[in-house]
């Protein structure tokens, strides 16, 4: 089956510190990658993604290779701020049977990011 | 619009009530999701609808009953809940050929059973 491992948090980090979250998979076929962010009190929102095998996700200076060789997707940002303290999940998606219409996520089991002044 | 509303925020309800939370989308995707999420843990999934009918029901006891009236809205029926249950409900909704199998995800019901 599919599954997710990241690193386990919290991870504490200064403002302006470079920030990496190891995210690792296991998946049958080509699944796609993603990394969403959830800010304490609120849903799952969408960071960055990757579909294919050295694809460079990124989005607001984070960032994260699909990298096939190795099975991981870490997420990287040179220089984190305050305002990025909140829960990181990894996670991949695979498409349901053919012409079902949806695909199912699995998930990391996620990484707090505390970021001090 | 790229957006997912779930209604209500916030809902507190008795063992003995029937409530409903409630999600709409107007992406045109044809494929809506309910998760649960526990405190810091992350989501699990619940029901997958696609094209309107139930794909997925992942042995969610029967007191969840959910209910899709049409492409864009995802109902969820709670009755006779247990303490429990208590936990942030999320929706979310993805569109096969479109998006890679990106999920939207709504900004959840946090829900208190008492």
């Amino acid at each position: 089956g599919n599954s997710v491992t990241q690193m386990e948090g919290p991870v504490t980090l200064s403002e302006e510190a470079f920030l990496t979250i190891n995210c690792t998979y296991t998946a049958t076929g080509y699944p796609s990658l993603f990394w969403y962010v959830q800010y304490p009190g609120e849903g799952l929102q969408l960071l960055l993604k990757a579909t294919k095998a050295d694809d460079k996700g990124s989005n607001k200076g984070f960032e994260a290779t699909y990298r096939k060789e190795t099975t991981s997707f870490h997420l990287e940002k040179g220089s984190v701020q305050v305002s990025d303290s909140a829960v990181y999940f990894c996670a991949l998606s695979a498409r349901g049977p053919m012409n079902s219409g949806y695909s199912t996520l699995t998930f990391g089991k996620g990484t707090m990011l505390l970021v001090s002044p | 619009d790229t957006e997912v509303t779930q209604t209500p925020k916030h809902l507190v309800m008795g063992m003995t009530n029937k409530k409903s939370l409630k999600c709409e989308q107007h992406m045109g995707h044809r494929a809506m999701y309910w998760y649960k999420q526990k405190a810091k843990k992350p989501p699990e999934l619940m029901f997958v609808y696609s094209y309107e009918k139930l794909s997925i029901n992942e042995s969610v006891p029967s007191r969840f009953s959910p209910e899709c009236p049409n492409s864009s809205l995802l109902n969820l029926h709670l009755h006779a809940l247990q303490p429990e249950d208590s936990a942030l409900y999320l929706c979310a909704s993805s569109q096969e050929g479109r998006e890679q199998g990106e999920a939207f995800f709504g900004q959840g019901t946090r829900l208190t059973v008492v």
